[in-house]
Parts: C-alpha cells; sequence; structure tokens
C-alpha cells in the first residue's frame, strides 16, 4: 500500500505568520491528494481536493485565499496555511487514495498552533 | 454522498468480540461500505470495505446486510490496541466524507 509521510508533524506559529505543510507520497504516483481539518473531539472535515498540474477543488466554506495548495508533482503536495490566526490551530492531515473504491492512505497528521 | 448514523461509543472487554453497526439506508447500488478507525493523534487507518459480500480480512470483518441498508464491522478479538474511533463511509466518490464515528474503548 502507499506510504504518506507529512511534515512537520507539529508546528507552532506567531499569528500573523504564514505556514506550510508537506504531504508526499513515497511509493506511489497520486495526481490527487485530500486534504483534512479536524479540531479536538470532532471528525475530519475536508477542506479540497489537491490536483496535479491544476487548480485545487476547495469544499464549501474553505476559503481558498488562506489556503493555498500546491501540487507540483506527482509525489508532492504542499498546504499552505496563510496569515495563521489561534482559530486555525487544528490537526491538518493529507491522504491519497488509488482510485475510487479503493483504500485510501492518510499522513500522520500535522498538529498546528497558532499562537 | 449518502449518510451513515453510527453510535456515538461503544465498550468492549478485552479478548472479546465486538460489533460495530452503521446504518445507510440512502445507499445507492454503487456505493461501496469502507471502514476506518483513528487512533489518538494519528491519521485514519484502512479496516476494510466492500460491495455487497461479506469480506474478511486480518484485521476485521464486515457483514453486510442483504439490502445493503446496514452493516457491521467485527473484530474477533479485541485488543486495548483497537481503542480508536472508527468510522463508517460511503464510498461513492474519489472523496471520503467522514461521519461522527463511533469511539470504542476496550477495557483489561
Amino acid at each position: 500500500g502507499a506510504v504518506v509521510s507529512q511534515h512537520p508533524s507539529r508546528v507552532i506559529c506567531k499569528s500573523g505568520t504564514s505556514v506550510k505543510i508537506e504531504c508526499r507520497s513515497l511509493d506511489f504516483q497520486a495526481t490527487t491528494m485530500f486534504w483534512y481539518r479536524q479540531f479536538p473531539k470532532q471528525s475530519l472535515m475536508l477542506m479540497a481536493t489537491s490536483n496535479e498540474g491544476s487548480k485545487a477543488t476547495y469544499e464549501q466554506g474553505v476559503e481558498k485565499d488562506k489556503f493555498l495548495i500546491n501540487h507540483a508533482s506527482l509525489t508532492l503536495s504542499t498546504l499552505t496555511v496563510t496569515s495563521a490566526h489561534p482559530e486555525d490551530s487544528s490537526f491538518y492531515i493529507c491522504s491519497v487514495r488509488h482510485g475510487r473504491n479503493t483504500e485510501a492512505f492518510f499522513g500522520q497528521g500535522t498538529r498546528l498552533t497558532v499562537v | 454522498d449518502a449518510k451513515t448514523t453510527q453510535p456515538n461509543s461503544m465498550e468492549s472487554n478485552e479478548e472479546e468480540p465486538v460489533h460495530l453497526p452503521c446504518n445507510h439506508s440512502t445507499i445507492s447500488g454503487t456505493d461501496y461500505i469502507h471502514w476506518y478507525r483513528q487512533l489518538p493523534s494519528q491519521g485514519p487507518e484502512y479496516v476494510i470495505h466492500g460491495l455487497t459480500s461479506n469480506v474478511n480480512n486480518r484485521m476485521a470483518s464486515l457483514a453486510i446486510a442483504e439490502d445493503r441498508k446496514s452493516s457491521t464491522l467485527i473484530l474477533h478479538r479485541a485488543t486495548l490496541r483497537d481503542a480508536a474511533v472508527y468510522y463508517c463511509i460511503l464510498g461513492g466518490s474519489d472523496k471520503l466524507i467522514f461521519g461522527t464515528g463511533t469511539r470504542l474503548q476496550v477495557f483489561p
């Protein structure tokens, strides 16, 4: 199965700064990756679908100018949280999937704390 | 995407079987039933998925009702490491939309 690696696993940043989170598919070329956000004691919420070589598709209510997604290669997608605020503190998780109705593989998550 | 309904929480003792139910009365004919679990502070982990027939793998079994409006994830012998939130998801598209899941507690 695919191995998905996220970096960093934990990051603390100051309000107003930007943070970049990397998601790598180590053994699978992923034309599509998915980004989720999870607040404490809540379920995962799909933020956007990252498409290699084209623009990401954002879910309703997710600000595309705040959460910048770049999928420049088949093995790397990045999520940049711009002008971070304390309410952006959350657990961010990426995922890859071989195709519809196949199993999905998830990264270990990145815990972002904005102070 | 069709909705699933799961109990918020369940408890089990170690070494006992666990049956985690999921209702999906609005499932469409092409929707697969997926199960994932999430341990604390980790990304979700694939457990099992199926369409119509019951499925078995090294982690669990999936029993699917004949009308496909419900399914049950079966952990044959719960261990402390099985304590997690279990999500039942209908996979009709490339995206996986997570519901609230069932938090499973396992007691020694």
